[in-house]
């Protein structure tokens, strides 16, 4: 069974500042994908960055980079220069195999302080 | 302007109504997913529907009804729920064929909030 735990309910950052988002995961599948999506109170979920399972490199797209450590079966979202609008909830996800299913985390609160 | 359309935004009903939800993507998508997300729970995968055909049921009470006449329309038809039924319902699209990578990443709509009164 697949499973994504997301340990931190709540956290908070000064702007400008970095912030490590961790997830770790659970899978017998030898290839999968972790993804990361942002939830604003609008409801919409925004994704954010991939990462492959064969993928040697660590993710990046813009300020989002992805620290993937695959012996420890660990995704964190690392976001820098914290901006205010990055306020929102933040889920870790994963896809394994060749399956449709998306397995979602419960999600970490993050709120940026001016 | 979101690729994945969600309506209502809102919906109350009482436990003996009958309404639908609706989406619509203009991605040219050909799967499309029910997610539920419920207050202090992880996004729960409904249902899955890849090329109109129904490919995942995730033990899902026969009271929510999915139809998805075409690859671009995806509806949840909701009779006689019950009040912990009451959440944000999440629609999503993305690639069909079971296409892995970045690729297969799912879109979102708004989401419907649900309150069953």
């Amino acid at each position: 069974a697949q499973k994504i735990t997301q340990t931190q309910p709540g956290m908070f950052v000064q702007e400008k500042e970095a912030v490590t988002l961790d997830c770790t995961y659970d899978t017998s599948d030898q290839s999968y994908g972790l993804f990361w999506y942002k939830q604003p109170s609008s409801g919409e979920m925004i994704f954010l960055i991939y990462q492959g399972s064969y993928d040697e490199q660590n993710a990046t797209e813009g300020r989002y980079s992805l620290n993937f450590q695959k012996a420890r079966k660990s995704a964190n979202l690392v976001i820098s220069a914290s901006q205010l609008g990055d306020s929102a909830m933040y889920f870790c996800a994963m896809r394994g195999g060749s399956s449709y299913k998306l397995i979602f985390g419960s999600g970490t609160r993050l709120l940026v302080r001016p | 302007e979101t690729g994945v359309t969600q309506t209502p935004r809102h919906l109350v009903m009482g436990m003996t109504n009958k309404k639908s939800l609706k989406c619509e993507q203009h991605l040219g998508h050909n799967a499309m997913y029910w997610y539920k997300q419920s207050a202090k729970k992880p996004l729960e995968l409904m249902f899955v529907y890849n090329f109109k055909e129904q490919t995942e049921n995730n033990s899902v009470p026969s009271r929510f009804s999915p139809e998805c006449p075409n690859s671009s329309h995806l509806f949840l038809h909701l009779h006689t729920l019950q009040p912990e039924d009451s959440a944000l319902y999440l629609c999503a699209s993305s690639q069909g064929g079971g296409i892995q990578g970045p690729v297969g990443k799912l879109f979102f709509g708004s989401g419907t909030q649900l309150s069953v009164l």
